[in-house]
């Protein structure tokens, strides 16, 4: 069983950075096939891909282009984790964040998710 | 960037009724399209993947069809743990988006 659990302040102060941490069982973070991703939820912005990492011949990610700049997913691949550093951060960056997996191969879609952790950025 | 519109917003309804939820996108996904449920304070759930694939484990009454830009998720009878809020969510390339949702109440 695929279990992702996550950890990290609630509260950020405006213009920090946003430091949130995936714990990975059940599966490895190096995976071949497939992406980590995060994703964030707000009642103004709804659900929102945020970006991804994943492992081929070298680690690659992608990020949303409304974030570009600002975001940074890495795993760590000692303790089969995954972070999420956003820097900058404004009140528009509170939501929850959730961590999850796309599996590729064949499944085309998000099938595990984090409980998610609820951030609010405020001074 | 593709933007998935959803319809209707909520849809009310009673046990064993069914539901039609569309989800439309400004641009042709192909089949790329997934559907996913969400209750207060749970993260989603996927329940439909490549526009009329379900997950193991989902039961039959739910059903995706549709491809290019207009989608349709059915629920054939309503269960009493079906009423919650319903999102669909397209991949082109390596870019994600989300509809806004469509709740489903009594």
């Amino acid at each position: 069983q695929v279990l992702l659990q996550q950890s990290g302040p609630g509260l950020v102060k405006p213009s920090q950075t946003l430091s949130l941490t995936c714990a990975i069982s059940g599966d490895s973070v190096s995976r071949d096939s497939g992406t980590w991703n995060w994703i964030r939820q707000s009642p103004s912005r709804g659900l929102e891909w945020l970006g991804r990492t994943y492992l081929r011949s070298q680690w690659y990610d992608d990020y949303a282009p409304s974030l570009k700049g600002r975001i940074s997913i890495k795993p760590d691949t000692a303790t089969n984790r995954l972070s999420l550093q956003l820097s900058s951060v404004t009140p528009a960056d509170t939501g929850v964040y959730y961590c999850v997996r796309w599996p590729g191969s064949s499944l085309d879609g998000f099938d595990i998710w984090g409980p998610g952790t609820v951030v609010t950025v405020s001074s | 960037e593709i933007v998935l519109t959803q319809s209707p917003a909520t849809l009310s309804l009673s046990p064993g009724e069914s539901a039609t939820l569309s989800c439309r996108a400004s641009q042709s996904v192909g089949r790329s399209l997934a559907w996913y449920q969400q209750k207060p304070g749970q993260a989603p759930r996927l329940l439909i993947y490549g526009a009329s694939k379900r997950v193991t484990g989902i039961p039959a009454r739910f059903s995706g069809s549709g491809s290019g830009t207009d989608f349709t998720l059915t629920i054939s009878s309503l269960e009493p743990e079906d009423f919650a809020v319903y999102f669909c969510q397209q991949r082109t390339n390596w870019l994600f988006t989300f509809g806004p949702g469509t709740r489903v109440d009594v």
